[in-house]
């Protein structure tokens, strides 16, 4: 079946700093990637939108500036949280997509101090 | 727009009952719907999705949902619970198959009793 990596699985940074999550489908191409935040015993919400090629739709809400996307092919997906600040502790995860189904990445649980 | 509402946030039943979380949803278009399942800090396993041919739909693990137009709702049933089927259940929906963002219930924990 198709799999979808990201890394890191786990990331603890100061606050201030900037923290890159990669999402990679690895054996398909995904024109289509979405990325998903989940607060502690909460649902996924929505940020973004990222296809190939093309700026990332965010949805209302998510800073653009703030979470940076970027899909550089298809068949990786990075999202970097510039400045992280405490409230930016939570668990971030992808997916890609065929014309089928989208398939979630592991993934990334970030902590800023 | 679209969104889902999973009755109950924690479901609890002993091994060997049936296994019964709740999903309705609100859709201006043909939806198209879907249950995961996620264990203790990992990401989303596809347990099955409706994109409108069967109205029941088997998935892995046992699971099967019903697609009911009339009660806008699909609910997740498994006949016999299984310890490892202890998990957080997530009731989706979708515009599209997989090219559009999915829309998430809360989520329902299930817990399963020796």
């Amino acid at each position: 079946g198709a799999v979808v990596s990201q890394h890191p699985s786990r990331v603890i940074c100061k606050s201030g700093t900037s923290v890159k999550i990669e999402c990679r489908s690895l054996d398909f191409q995904a024109t289509t990637m979405f990325w998903y935040r989940q607060f502690p015993k909460q649902s996924l919400m929505l940020m973004a939108t990222s296809n190939e090629g093309s700026k990332a739709t965010y949805e209302q809400g998510v800073e653009k500036d703030k979470f940076l996307i970027n899909h550089a092919s298809l068949t990786l997906s990075t999202l970097t949280v510039a400045s992280a600040h405490p409230e930016d502790s939570s668990f971030y995860i992808c997916s890609a997509s065929t014309q089928e189904t989208q398939y979630f990445g592991p993934g990334t649980r970030l902590l800023v101090l | 727009a679209q969104s889902v509402t999973q009755l109950g946030s924690h479901v609890s039943v002993s091994e060997g009952a049936l296994v019964l979380l709740r999903c309705n949803y609100s859709s201006s278009v043909p939806p198209y719907l879907f249950w995961y399942v996620q264990y203790p800090n990992q990401g989303l396993q596809l347990l099955l999705k409706y994109t409108s041919a069967a109205t029941l739909v088997k998935g892995i693990n046992g699971f099967e949902a019903e697609f009911k137009k009339s009660e806008t709702s699909f609910h997740l049933t498994k006949p016999s619970a299984h310890m490892s089927d202890a998990a957080e259940y997530f009731c989706a929906v979708s515009k599209d198959t997989g090219r559009r963002a999915l829309t998430f219930g809360s989520g329902t924990r299930l817990q399963v009793q020796p």
